[in-house]
């Protein structure tokens, strides 16, 4: 069963500073990873996409790497600014399971001014 | 285009009685899916649609009954509400086939006393 997990579960940091999220998994047979964002009471927002075959993704400040065989995916925030505050979730889709997620719980983070 | 909406909002039920949340999308994606959301538990599967006219159970569909009503909607209904039920329900909807990227409904806050 694919268990994906997000490390650290929260995560305070000043503003303008440069940061690194983490997420694992157990199964590398993944088709593809999607990095989400979850503001407070509110729906999921889809940050990046990366392909099983792709290393990374980037958008804006937003980089995503993926290192499949090792079971391993970061979410790189350059600059980081209040408005970054949120909790970021990382889900992976497996090749076997159509279009079904695995999510792990997430990552708060707190940029402050 | 508003993407994915969800009612009711907000909800409190008695144990033992039912409701039905609503879902719909207006970017005509075949596949659509309800999740909850606890905390400690991340995002769980309940139900989800690969094309109008077929279902799946998830990860976890006891207690839960779902309807493709059309390529549109996908509700999902509590036939007999229990305090485990309480949670957030998020509905989502993606392509089938391409990258299968999920996009969010904003939620449904349910709780049963």
């Amino acid at each position: 069963k694919q268990e994906v997990t997000q490390i650290p579960a929260a995560l305070s940091v000043p503003e303008g500073e440069n940061l690194v999220l983490n997420c694992s998994f157990t199964d590398s047979a993944i088709y593809n990873l999607q990095w989400f964002r979850q503001d407070p009471g509110k729906g999921l927002t889809s940050l990046l996409l990366i392909q099983s075959s792709q290393r990374e993704q980037t958008s804006g400040r937003l980089n995503a790497s993926l290192d499949k065989s090792s079971g391993r995916s970061t979410l790189y925030i350059a600059a980081s600014q209040p408005g970054d505050s949120a909790t970021y979730l990382c889900a992976v889709r497996k090749e076997t399971s159509g279009s079904r997620l695995t999510f792990g719980e997430g990552t708060q983070l707190t940029v402050n001014p | 285009n508003a993407g994915v909406t969800q009612t009711p909002k907000f909800q409190v039920l008695k144990t033992g009685q039912s409701m039905t949340l609503q879902c719909a999308q207006d970017m005509n994606h075949n596949s659509m899916y309800w999740y909850r959301q606890d905390p400690g538990m991340g995002l769980r599967l309940i139900y989800y649609s690969a094309s109008e006219g077929t279902t799946d159970k998830g990860e976890v569909p006891n207690g839960y009954n779902v309807s493709r009503l059309n390529k549109r909607e996908f509700s999902l209904r509590l036939e007999s509400a229990a305090p485990s039920q309480t949670s957030v329900y998020f509905c989502a909807s993606s392509t089938s086939g391409g990258a299968w990227r999920q996009y969010f409904g904003p939620g449904t806050r349910l709780t049963v006393t």
